[in-house]
C-alpha cells in the first residue's frame, strides 16, 4: 500500500520553464509534507516543507501548492536550471517519528 | 551544517554472510534512522533511534538488527544477509522527530548480497 504517490517517475522540461512535480496522498491525518531533493551520489536534502494548515509555501524559485480537500500537493520550480536536474520525493508524516516517502520523480532540465 | 558519515561506501559479500554498516554524526542530534532506498519505493524506514541505548523498529525490520552505542553512533548489522537486501542504506539524523524536523542524510553505503 503506497500512502505517498508521486505521479511521474520521471520529468523533462527546457531550461526557463516552470516544472510540476505532483503528489498524492492517503491518509487525512498526514499534516507535514516535505520535498527532499537527491542528487546522484549524495543523500536527499530538504528542499522546502508545507503544513497542512497552509495552502501554498514559497522559497525563492521553488513553491508548494497544497490542497487538503483534494489530498494532493505539487512543487513548482519556477526558471528551471540545469542544476535543478536531480530527483524529488515528496513525503508526508501524521504526528509520529516517521515520515513516508513517495517513490521519486526524476527531474531533467534540457539547456 | 550537520555531517553524517556512513563506512563502508560500498560493500560486497555473500549471501549468509555478516554485515555491519556504521553511521556516525558530529552535531548530538537525537534521533538517528537507518533507510533502505530502491528503484519505485522511496525510501524505507529499517530502524530508528532517539537516543543512546534506545531502538525502535520501521517500516521493514526484518533481516535488520540496529544498535546505538552513543548519541554519535548508529549501526545496522545484517547476520545472515540475502540478496533481497542488495539496496542503497541511507543512514540520517535529526534534533527533532521526522515529523517537525529536517533530516541529515549520510551519502549513503552501497551494499551487493551475491
Amino acid at each position: 500500500q503506497q500512502q505517498v504517490r508521486q505521479s511521474s517517475q520521471s520529468l523533462t522540461v527546457w531550461e526557463g520553464e516552470t516544472a510540476i512535480l505532483n503528489c498524492s496522498y492517503e491518509n487525512s491525518a498526514f499534516d507535514y509534507f516535505p520535498w527532499y531533493q537527491q542528487f546522484p551520489g549524495e543523500g536527499p536534502a530538504l528542499l522546502i516543507a508545507i503544513r497542512s494548515v497552509s495552502d501554498k509555501k514559497e522559497d525563492g524559485r521553488f513553491t508548494i501548492f497544497f490542497n487538503k480537500r483534494e489530498k494532493n500537493l505539487s512543487l513548482h520550480i519556477k526558471d528551471s536550471q540545469p542544476g535543478d536536474s536531480a530527483t524529488y520525493f515528496c513525503a508526508a508524516s501524521g504526528g509520529n517519528y516517521q515520515l513516508i516517502w513517495g517513490s521519486g520523480t526524476k527531474l531533467i532540465i534540457k539547456p | 551544517e550537520a555531517a553524517v558519515t556512513q563506512s563502508p561506501r560500498n560493500k560486497v559479500t555473500v549471501t549468509g554472510g555478516n554485515v555491519t554498516l556504521s553511521c556516525r554524526q558530529t552535531n548530538s542530534h537525537n534521533y538517528m534512522y537507518w533507510y533502505r532506498q530502491d528503484t519505485g519505493h522511496g525510501l524505507r524506514l529499517i530502524h530508528y533511534s532517539y537516543g543512546a541505548g534506545n531502538l525502535q523498529i520501521g517500516d521493514v525490520p526484518d533481516g535488520y538488527k540496529a544498535t546505538r552505542t552513543t548519541q554519535e553512533d548508529f549501526f545496522l548489522l545484517l547476520e545472515l544477509a540475502s540478496p533481497s537486501q542488495t539496496s542503497l542504506y541511507f543512514c540520517a539524523s535529526s534534533e527533532r522527530g521526522a515529523n517537525t524536523g529536517q533530516l541529515y542524510f549520510g551519502e549513503g553505503s552501497k551494499l551487493t548480497v551475491l
